[in-house]
């Protein structure tokens, strides 16, 4: 079955920077493009951007230019989203979702992962 | 970018009745080359992921009770549920996934009356 599995809760100072990781089971790594998604506490969700785990292409949110970096280890089939310049507005549950076959829209999604940023 | 504006931001709705939520897009989300509207319907329940219900506005998920249904083209959608089960209380989101960045709308609380 698919699955995709996200690193553990994190707590962070301000102007670090953090890395989570989302692990892909259950189907062709390469084949389903990768989107992150973040909601912070008690708010809506916010698409953060796009990778192709086959080229290692990415899109990010304009909003998240030059602090986002998403990149994929295919033989692990993982994918990993690092933000950095971390602030408190950053405090959030970040999920992987995965985009589905012919353009369907998020299928799956990782459990979520805290980020916690704190001084 | 596309706003995404839901209506209610919540609803009280008695068990076994119709529970309507609607979508509108500040732009389209109609593709004229497959006729297919880029919009999905998720239901988030508290700790847990968003769910996908619907997309291309009207198609259900496989495993989605038929109960769940949406309606609507171009820049005004809607979902509802036909006949409120308790296990429904959650929050619905909606989203274009039409042009990047994808966005959603703010979310619709639903609850039991």
């Amino acid at each position: 079955q698919v699955q995709l599995v996200e690193s553990g809760a994190e707590v962070k100072k301000p102007g670090t920077s953090v890395k989570v990781s989302c692990k892909a089971s259950g189907y062709t790594f390469t084949s389903y493009y990768i989107h992150w998604v973040r909601q912070a506490p008690g708010q809506g969700l916010e698409w953060m951007g796009i990778i192709n785990p086959s080229a290692g292409s990415t899109t990010y949110a304009q909003k998240f230019q030059g602090r986002v970096t998403m990149t994929r280890d295919t033989s692990m089939s993982t994918v990993y989203m690092e933000l950095s310049s971390l602030r408190s507005e950053d405090t959030a549950v970040y999920y992987c979702a995965r985009e589905g076959w012919g353009g369907k829209p998020f299928d799956y999604w990782g459990q979520g992962s805290l980020v916690t940023v704190s001084s | 970018d596309i706003v995404m504006t839901q209506s209610p931001d919540s609803l009280a709705v008695s068990l076994g009745e119709r529970a309507t939520i609607n979508c509108k897009s500040s732009q389209s989300v109609l593709n004229s080359s497959n006729f297919k509207n880029y919009l999905a319907w998720y239901q988030q329940k508290p700790g847990q992921p968003p769910k996908l219900l619907i997309y291309w506005a009207t198609t259900r998920e496989s495993g989605v009770p038929d109960r769940f249904s949406g309606s609507g083209s171009v820049t005004d959608f809607t979902l509802t549920i036909s006949s409120l089960q308790a296990e429904d209380v959650a929050v619905y989101y909606c989203q274009q996934y039409y042009t990047t960045p994808q966005t959603f709308g703010q979310g619709t609380k639903v609850e039991i009356k």
